[in-house]
């Protein structure tokens, strides 16, 4: 069972337009959220972390969003470039529990020019 | 060097082969972590090692076995693995702090990667 989801495999959006990341919780314990961004041939970097005791944590052009009571969460990008276009992951984690930072499936984005 | 390096970044080996892939992170960490990426599934968690002891080894086939000498270092030793093992093998470090008795990770740094084919 899926514990992280992004159900939406990719994404296409115009160079300067918002890119809207979603991605789904079931596990209410979860405390920490975070997105990774992976290009081809490369491992998967940090972007942006938010804390489940915020709703909202924004760094530069990338916002996340947290609803709790819907456990979503959503990375928004404003203005999208090209170089945004690469695989996102959303990921969970359950500070100080034996459950390291779960997974979703990654969702493609590609921002054409 | 900087960061998580991982070599080799490829590796094609027979079902009878015995290899290794290896992991080396630059950043002070006391975590490190394998991953495993098929395709179209999600990052799958295989080995977690904190201060160089395994803390999680989740139901990962005996065909793969880890080795973490050191903080810095981490390894992955495969013998007679399937076809179906062939992925992305990712390695991953970060710093864990104990708080209340457990640990708290903080953001995870992967390596590149990597590519594994088995025929």
């Amino acid at each position: 069972d899926q514990q992280v989801k992004q159900n939406s495999p990719s994404l296409s959006v115009q160079e300067g337009r918002i890119s809207i990341l979603n991605c789904d919780y079931t596990n209410s314990m979860f405390d920490y959220f975070l997105w990774y961004k992976k290009y081809p041939a490369e491992g998967p970097t940090f972007l942006i972390s938010i804390s489940s005791i915020k709703d909202k944590n924004e760094d530069g052009r990338f916002t996340v969003f947290l609803n709790k009571s819907a456990k979503h969460l959503s990375l928004h990008i404003v203005p999208s470039q090209p170089g945004d276009s690469a695989v996102y992951f959303c990921a969970a984690l359950l500070q100080g529990g034996s459950e390291k930072l779960v997974f979703g499936k990654g969702m493609k984005l590609t921002v054409n020019p | 060097e900087t960061g998580v390096t991982q070599t080799p970044r490829h590796l094609v080996m027979g079902m009878t082969n015995k290899k290794s892939l290896k992991c080396e992170q630059h950043l002070g960490h006391n975590a490190m972590y394998w991953y495993k990426q098929s395709a179209k599934k999600p990052l799958e968690l295989m080995f977690v090692y904190s201060l160089e002891e395994r803390v999680e080894n989740n139901s990962v086939p005996s065909r793969f076995s880890p080795e973490c000498p050191n903080s810095s270092h981490l390894f992955l030793h495969l013998h007679t693995l399937q076809p179906e093992d062939s992925a992305l093998y990712l390695c991953a470090s970060s710093q864990d702090r104990p708080s209340g008795g457990a640990r708290i990770s903080d953001t995870q740094y992967f390596g590149p990667g990597t590519r594994l084919t088995v025929l």
